[in-house]
C-alpha cells in the first residue's frame, strides 16, 4: 500500500527557515511526480508546489515562489521543502501527495493519491 | 491563473436525498480535446484530503459508485446520488492543468 509520512514542521519565528521532508513507500517512488499542499488553520486548501520524477523540473504558486525550493531524494524515497523567509500567513498543516506517474507512454495522471498526515509549522515570534 | 469557483458553499442534504456541487472554471481545463484535469477531493473531519474523482468523471478506486463526476472543459459537477451520514466534510475540486489550483471548498452537512 503506498504510505506518504511528513515530518519537519515546527514552531519558527518570522524571517526563519525550515525543511519539511515526506517519507515514501509502497510504490516506486522515481516513476511519480509528487506535490506539497497546504491548508491555512481553518480554511481552505492551497496547492504550493510539484516536482517531476528526476527533480529536473519544479513548479511553485505565486505565494510561495521565490522562497520555497521542492526536492527530491529518489535513492532515499524522500521528498523535501525548503521553505525560508517565513511569513506569518505561511502558519498551516502541509501535506504531500503523489501526483502524474511516468510510464514507457508518457505520463498518467490519477489525481492526487495518496496523501500524508500532514505536518503543522507555525511561523510565529 | 486559473481560479476555480465552487457552489454552493454551504450544502445542508437530508440523508437518502441526492446532493450536487458544481466547480467553474476561469480557463478551459481540457487537455489534446480528450482529458480535463479537473480532480475531486474530500476532506472529512480529522483527516486529510482524500481523492473521489480525477479527470473529471474517473472514480478513484474505493470511491463508491455514488459519487460521480461530470463536465468538460470550464463547468464540472460533483454528484451524490444518495448522501449517507458519513459523507459529511469539505469538497473541493482541483485543477491540475497549470499547475494546480483548489476551489473555496463545498462544506457538506447532514441536516
Amino acid at each position: 500500500e503506498a504510505q506518504l509520512v511528513e515530518s519537519g514542521g515546527s514552531l519558527v519565528q518570522p524571517g526563519g527557515s525550515l525543511r519539511l521532508s515526506c517519507a515514501a513507500s509502497g510504490f516506486i517512488f522515481s516513476r511519480f511526480e509528487m506535490n506539497w499542499v497546504r491548508q491555512t488553520p481553518g480554511k481552505g486548501l492551497e496547492w504550493i508546489s510539484r516536482v517531476t520524477t528526476e527533480g529536473s523540473t519544479t513548479y511553485y504558486a505565486d505565494s510561495v515562489k521565490g522562497r520555497f525550493t521542492v526536492s527530491r531524494d529518489n535513492a532515499k524515497n524522500l521528498l523535501f521543502l525548503q521553505m525560508n523567509s517565513l511569513r506569518a500567513e505561511d502558519t498551516a498543516v502541509y501535506f504531500c501527495a503523489r501526483g502524474r506517474e511516468l510510464t514507457e507512454r508518457g505520463g498518467s495522471y490519477r489525481g492526487l493519491d495518496p496523501w500524508g498526515q500532514g505536518t503543522l509549522v507555525t511561523v510565529s515570534s | 491563473d486559473i481560479v476555480l469557483t465552487q457552489s454552493p458553499l454551504s450544502l445542508p442534504v437530508t440523508p437518502g436525498e441526492p446532493a450536487s456541487i458544481s466547480c467553474r472554471s476561469s480557463q478551459s481545463l481540457l487537455y489534446g480535446n480528450v482529458y480535463s484535469y479537473l480532480d475531486w477531493y474530500v476532506q472529512k473531519p480529522g483527516q486529510s484530503p482524500q481523492l473521489l474523482i480525477y479527470l473529471g468523471f474517473h472514480r478513484a478506486s474505493g470511491v463508491p459508485g455514488r459519487f460521480s463526476g461530470s463536465g468538460s472543459g470550464t463547468d464540472f459537477t460533483l454528484t451524490i446520488s444518495r448522501v449517507e451520514a458519513d459523507d459529511v466534510g469539505v469538497y473541493y475540486c482541483m485543477q491540475a492543468l497549470q499547475p494546480g489550483t483548489f476551489g473555496q471548498g463545498t462544506k457538506l452537512e447532514i441536516k
